[in-house]
């Protein structure tokens, strides 16, 4: 059983830039999360997808979207980049059921805006 | 608007003795608690979780106690072991919608051998 990935491990980008990040669920979970966590907060919610469809999001703007795959991978795609974008991008899958919230989440991707 | 609370942003204890992380919470409707640990340089890890029905979930050297009137939990490390050095997430979840987590801002725990 392969846990959840990331790709890739550190971006740096230039104000006003695009950025795409990649996750790969855990095996048979089929509910992908995305959370921000900024240098000494907690992670905070983007946005969850559950087969393909966005099923929650918290307060972030427009220019945060998602996608998630068939195979249940995902991708969140960031727009007009912005110095506050600077943070921990974490990925978490779960299995959506009868109490079974616990999310699992992968390394995380590091975003430095320039 | 921080929901999910954690006080204490750091805490250390010898080795052998007990931890105990404290997390307080001010959403009546949260209906389910996890704690997560995080070594740095890596994602959050799972430790243990319970329910709003329960008030107390044990799971080896880690037990979770749940104060629903106080709005409280706390998490028990014992023996603590030098390993167990990481920041510490509590979390809270509702069990309807997207049923994203609420995290704290972390307790860094160092275990002195």
């Amino acid at each position: 059983e392969t846990g959840v990935t990331q790709s890739p491990t550190h971006l740096i980008k230039t104000r006003g830039q695009q950025v795409t990040l990649r996750c790969s669920s855990q095996s048979g979970h089929n509910t992908v999360s995305w959370y921000q966590q900024a240098l000494g907060q907690g992670p905070q919610f983007i946005f969850q997808y559950y087969r393909e469809e966005e099923n929650g999001r918290g307060n972030f703007p427009p220019r945060f979207s998602g996608l998630q795959f068939p195979n249940y991978s995902s991708e969140l795609n960031v727009n007009a980049l912005e110095l506050d974008d600077s943070a921990l991008y974490l990925c978490a899958s779960s299995l959506v059921g009868p109490a079974t919230d616990t999310q699992y989440f992968g390394p995380g991707t590091r975003l430095t805006v320039l | 608007d921080q929901q999910v609370k954690q006080n204490s942003p750091s805490l250390s204890v010898q080795e052998g003795r007990i931890s105990i992380l404290n997390c307080d919470y001010t959403n009546s409707m949260f209906d389910y608690f996890l704690w997560y640990k995080k070594y740095p340089a890596e994602g959050p890890t799972f430790l243990i979780s319970i329910s709003s029905i329960k008030d107390k979930n044990e799971d080896g050297r880690f037990t979770v106690f749940l104060n629903k009137s106080a709005k409280h939990l706390s998490l028990h490390i014992v023996p603590s072991q030098p390993g167990d050095s990481a920041v510490y997430f509590c979390a809270a979840s509702l069990q309807t919608g997207a049923n994203n987590l609420f995290f704290g801002t972390g307790t860094r725990l160092t275990v002195i051998p």
